[in-house]
């Protein structure tokens, strides 16, 4: 089947670590993306990838980095510098050119 | 600053009941607009429009979109408990990438 996994799904954290969230497809996208969704505020970009080995920030980056060393995998990391990380992260990916994105099922981070 | 609005941003409605959930934007470099549906987890895609008045359909939802007065509706119609969900609307922009903005999410309830 093809789709896209996260995980944790769920991730509970100190103040003060560093934590990475898992991102797979298997849909043979070119372009994934990684959002964080607050209550009322909606989706948020944090960084997106059009292609291995290449990412951009998006709106709201600071306090977190990626990386894109295979197609199918794109994980985040919340560091320490991110003031206020808790909440339901979402990652995304589509076929280049179009803006119907796929997302998969979320990381629920919470900050102890 | 490109910006999507939806309302209302919450909805209480009783099973059968006829719902119109509203998205507005002002962005620049329109190229479409998109609607999701997300149950706690992943956003599932439902709708994208690209062209004013034409009405997409799919079983008891559909969605058109006013390109002239920047906005469009999903209507539900005869809805069930099932539709309850969160609502998202998306406006994806021609930028260098797929740059695609959401709104804040209307949460509609469907109650026995």
């Amino acid at each position: 089947d093809g789709g896209i996994t996260q995980s944790p799904k769920y991730l509970f954290r100190k103040e003060g670590q560093n934590v990475t969230l898992s991102c797979e497809q298997n849909l043979n996208h070119d372009a994934m993306y990684w959002y964080r969704q607050d209550p009322g505020q909606g989706l948020r970009l944090i960084y997106y990838s059009q292609i291995v080995n290449d990412f951009q920030k998006g709106d709201i980056a600071e306090g977190y980095s990626v990386s894109r060393e295979k197609k199918e995998s794109f994980p985040l990391t919340v560091t320490s510098a991110q003031k206020n990380p808790t909440a339901f992260y979402l990652c995304a990916s589509n076929q280049g050119y179009t803006d119907t994105q796929y997302f998969g099922p979320g990381t629920r981070l919470t900050v102890l | 600053e490109d910006k999507v609005v939806q309302s209302p941003l919450s909805l209480v409605v009783h099973e059968g009941d006829t719902v119109t959930l509203n998205c507005s934007y002002e962005v620049t470099n329109f190229r479409s607009l998109l609607w999701y549906k997300q149950e706690k987890k992943a956003p599932t895609f439902l709708f994208m429009l690209t062209s004013s008045g034409i009405e997409k359909k799919s079983g008891r939802l559909s969605s058109i979109l006013d390109k002239k007065e920047l906005f469009s509706i999903l209507n539900i119609t005869a809805t069930q408990t099932g539709d309850s969900a969160i609502y998202l609307c998306a406006v994806g922009l021609k930028t260098s990438y797929d740059k695609v903005i959401f709104g804040p999410g209307t949460s509609l309830s469907v109650i026995p």
